[in-house]
């Protein structure tokens, strides 16, 4: 079955980057997009940006433009999402999840647990 | 503030029929499909409805979506205790270049 399992938590100063991988089973990872979405503690869902496994491609949301990198290492179907000049409001659960797409309908199939990023002095 | 609008919260009794709406533009809802994820505390979201209307397999259907123009709605018949989670409605967007927009989610309470 479709597993996405993701790194463990971690806690940043601010300033700092992190860098968050989220492994994927049970299918071809190349063949679906991968999307990033974070949730600020008691706060809703926000959309990060996607990575396309099979050409690199991403496609980010504006407000973390320049300081959000997608990447992934399709040897290891691993895709990882890296956020630097941490401040205290990016302490959050941030989840990879898997698009499937059916014609013009998209949607998130697919998730994986989550990984709680803190940024604390 | 979300590109989507949900109400903050619902509630309803056991056996009580409860509906969620969610409310967008022509950009997302109305040229977009609608998709709708429960979360349970302390877990990832799960998808719930996609396509406007469609279950996944599992998902009972005490869970229905429906669609009309710009606006969405989740219905939920039959509430049980395990019900209780928040629903968060989500829309790819054609005006910010194919980027996903969700609403800022619904806590149901089953009183």
């Amino acid at each position: 079955q479709v597993q996405l399992v993701q790194s463990g938590a971690e806690v940043k100063e601010p300033g700092a980057s992190t860098k968050i991988s989220c492994k994927a089973s049970g299918y071809t990872f190349n063949d679906y997009f991968l999307h990033w979405v974070r949730q600020a503690p008691g706060q809703g869902l926000e959309w990060m940006g996607w990575i396309n496994p099979n050409s690199g491609d991403t496609n980010y949301a504006q407000k973390f433009q320049g300081r959000v990198t997608m990447t992934r290492d399709t040897s290891i179907s691993t895709a990882y999402m890296e956020l630097g000049s941490l401040r205290s409001d990016d302490t959050a659960f941030y989840y990879c999840a898997r698009r499937y797409s059916s014609g013009w309908r998209n949607w998130f199939d697919s998730w994986g647990q989550g990984t709680l990023v803190t940024v604390s002095s | 503030q979300s590109v989507l609008t949900q109400p903050p919260s619902a509630s309803g009794t056991p056996g009580q029929r409860v509906t969620i709406s969610c409310s967008g533009s022509r950009s997302n809802i109305g040229r977009n499909s609608v998709n709708w994820y429960r979360q349970l505390p302390g877990t990832a979201p799960k998808l719930l409805i996609h396509s406007d209307y469609q279950r996944p397999s599992g998902v009972p259907d005490r869970f229905s979506g429906s669609k009309s123009g710009t606006s969405a709605s989740l219905a939920i018949s039959g509430l049980r205790s395990e019900d209780e989670a928040d629903y968060y409605c989500a829309a790819w967007d054609d005006s910010l270049n194919g980027h996903v927009v969700f609403g800022g989610g619904t806590k149901l309470s089953v009183l």
